[in-house]
């Protein structure tokens, strides 16, 4: 079942503009990732972010993490045409063996 | 370092036919492999994933099957192929099972 849920489907922006993306999802997670996937390409991961941890840095992304809200948000700060890509998020349970769940991902176009 | 090779990068096969894709990793003993199925469009959906030799969880009943002969060898099969089989397949190791993953590039199949 789908568990991680990015919003928006859609983002388009100008370069060195900032980008948010939003993921939602439903049950406890041990961490949460957040991953890229240029045009029939596989996925590159970005970053994790563990349950207990609220903020990471890495470069030019920002990712948050609201267990409360069961929410995390990626900001791509001053965007490139270069970050053109679908973003996903992806969740591992804390039970068992925890693979990852992956949402629909958000596709981002930066134009120049 | 370590890397994971995925072949063929497409397949056009015709409904009926057998199924055979392969997936190796160099570097790491022991990993988590997986399969992942991106139909267009839409998140990754979990086929297989495999914590050992021999050791298989399917996620999806479906007509496709996995084996793991090797430490890091995972093979997708099927023995006939199905309109419905079409899409983009991906391979990906991780240490644990919640960690980052590495996917491969992929292969695109269109059954026809």
């Amino acid at each position: 079942s789908q568990q991680g849920e990015e919003d928006p489907q859609a983002l388009s922006i100008q370069e060195g503009e900032n980008a948010t993306m939003n993921c939602s999802y439903k049950t406890s997670i041990n961490n949460l990732q957040w991953y890229r996937q240029n045009s029939g390409r596989g996925l590159v991961h970005l970053i994790l972010i563990r349950s207990n941890e609220r903020e990471k840095h890495s470069g030019r992304l920002r990712v948050t993490l609201d267990t409360s809200k069961k929410s995390s948000s990626l900001l791509i700060t001053a965007s490139r045409a270069a970050d053109t890509a679908s973003y996903f998020c992806a969740t591992a349970r804390t039970s068992g063996y925890s693979t990852l769940t992956f949402g629909k991902g958000t596709m981002l176009l930066v134009s120049p | 370092s370590q890397t994971i090779h995925q072949w063929p990068a497409t397949l056009v096969q015709p409904v009926g036919s057998p199924l055979s894709l392969e997936c190796t990793v160099e570097g790491t003993s022991n990993p988590n492999l997986y399969w992942y199925r991106q139909a267009a469009g839409r998140g990754l959906q979990l086929l297989f994933y495999s914590v050992g030799i021999g050791q298989i969880s399917s996620e999806v009943p479906q007509n496709l099957s996995a084996s793991r002969p090797q430490d890091r060898q995972f093979i997708l099969s099927s023995k006939k192929l199905l309109l419905s089989d079409s899409g983009f397949y991906l391979c990906a190791w991780s240490v644990g099972t919640g960690d980052g993953y590495t996917f491969g590039s992929g292969t695109r199949l269109t059954v026809v």
